[in-house]
């Protein structure tokens, strides 16, 4: 079964903190990607990868970065956490394939309280 | 500007009465148009991928559809457990490195 892990459920992180948000796939996908999902706002894009030390920003980059130094592992940074970065975080992978488009896959979301 | 649109943002039904959600799109070249279930706090199932007009897709209780503009996702005699969050997302012609532009989101409730 195809799976991505998303390294914590819940946290809870202090105002000005650096946090790291870890995932990972298990099924050698190129393409990477982290959302944010708040309610009335959907999910909004981030940052995507579609290689290994390869980023994009997505629509929503402000106060984060990425790192991505193996294929199977794609971390979101909050580089100093704030109030309005409380949200629920997912990452999503996606293989490159010629021909008919695949769906992306999700992890099981982390929910982060900044207080 | 949305390019995905689906509606209502809400929908309440009791147990058995079919109904349909909506996803409007405006890209162009669409590549494939996707549903997605959502449970609360947990992350986005996949559940359908359509690619061009006229195709149709089932699963259980659930026929998805798709014409050059829109894709509705039908649900037929729902029972309490079909209760989510129903998400769409289009790729289209152009779209940077295979991102999926998603809609806001369909909240079923389903009442016994």
């Amino acid at each position: 079964d195809v799976k991505v892990t998303q390294s914590s459920r819940y946290l809870v992180k202090r105002t000005g903190e650096k946090v790291f948000l870890e995932c990972v796939q298990d099924m050698d996908h190129e393409n990477m990607f982290w959302y944010r999902q708040d309610p009335g706002l959907g999910l909004r894009l981030i940052y995507f990868s579609y290689d290994v030390k390869m980023k994009e920003k997505g629509d929503i980059p402000e106060g984060y970065s990425v790192s991505r130094e193996k294929k199977e592992r794609f971390s979101l940074i909050l580089e100093s956490a704030s109030t309005n970065q409380t949200s629920m975080y997912l990452c999503a992978s996606r293989p490159t394939r010629t021909g008919l488009n695949t769906e992306a896959f999700f992890g099981q979301g982390t929910r982060l309280t900044v207080v | 500007e949305d390019q995905v649109t689906q509606s209502p943002e809400a929908l309440r039904l009791q147990e058995g009465e079919s109904s349909s959600l909506n996803c409007s799109y405006t890209v162009s070249g669409l590549r494939g148009l996707f549903w997605y279930r959502q449970d609360p706090g947990k992350g986005p199932e996949f559940l359908f991928t359509l690619y061009s007009a006229g195709e149709e897709k089932e699963k259980e209780r659930l026929k998805a559809t798709l014409t050059k503009k829109e894709s509705f996702l039908h649900i037929t005699a729902p029972k309490p457990e079909d209760s989510a969050t129903y998400l769409c997302a289009v790729q289209a012609d152009g779209s940077t490195l295979g991102r999926l532009y998603f809609g806001r989101g369909t909240q079923l409730t389903v009442w016994p």
